[in-house]
């Protein structure tokens, strides 16, 4: 089983659709969690960290359910700007400062 | 501007050369890393240096070296003996002290695309 398991997607919604990704993760251990959005051909970039009780920015929520070992992220009021990779990235247990990538969800936002 | 320099962003390569890709960073960040992302697959660690003069190997060490003589700098040489070297390498960096959790944000650099021909 992978460390952290993204659906590909692509996911394709029309402008102002609410879209949601789920990102699984296996170690139980694992404290810290991201979501990084990613642009063709770019270099990843923080999106938001996730929070145990959940937390918000603006259009994006993201939730954290630790029983189940996955982490969501909703976005409202879709943007052809948000058409991107989304990234879960979970750290490592007792690595230090080292993370595992999902392989991301590819959205693409259509006018 | 604080930030990451990666150099260069497209390079090619014979097979059998030696190449050397740049990573600088002004953020003052303790750690530093490379990591290696192809088409389908998430972002594999290569190396990663907690502290100057000290790294150490991630998943896919193998074919690669590096070097950490200065906190801002942390250059990733390919070497003849990586298999599969085309791929995009990206290098980041963050505030992350060893043995600390959730020391956070990855701070990336913008990429070098390297081909082997």
């Amino acid at each position: 089983r992978k460390e952290v398991e993204q659906d590909p997607g692509p996911f394709n919604v029309p402008e102002g659709a609410t879209v949601a990704f789920n990102c699984t993760y296996s170690n139980s251990a694992s404290q810290s969690f991201f979501w990084y959005r990613q642009d063709c051909r770019k270099e990843p970039k923080l999106l938001m960290s996730v929070y145990s009780s959940g937390n918000e920015d603006g259009r994006f929520t993201a939730q954290l359910n630790r029983a189940s070992q996955y982490i969501s992220l909703l976005i409202r009021d879709s943007k052809l700007s948000d058409s991107a990779t989304y990234l879960c990235v979970v750290n490592r247990p007792n690595t230090g400062n080292q993370f595992y990538f999902g392989t991301g969800t590819s959205l693409t936002v259509i006018p | 501007d604080g930030g990451i320099t990666q150099s260069p962003k497209y390079l090619f390569r014979k097979e059998g050369q030696n190449v050397t890709l740049s990573c600088e960073q002004n953020l003052n960040h303790d750690a530093m890393y490379w990591y290696r992302q192809d088409p389908g697959q998430g972002l594999r660690l290569i190396y990663y240096s907690q502290i100057v003069n000290d790294f150490q190997k991630g998943d896919i060490a193998e074919g690669y070296s590096v070097s950490r003589e200065k906190k801002e700098s942390f250059p990733l040489t390919v070497t003849s003996a990586q298999k599969n070297p085309t791929a995009f390498y990206l290098c980041a960096s963050s505030i992350g002290i060893a043995g600390a959790v959730g020391t956070g944000e990855l701070f990336f650099g913008e990429g070098s695309r390297l081909t082997v021909l």
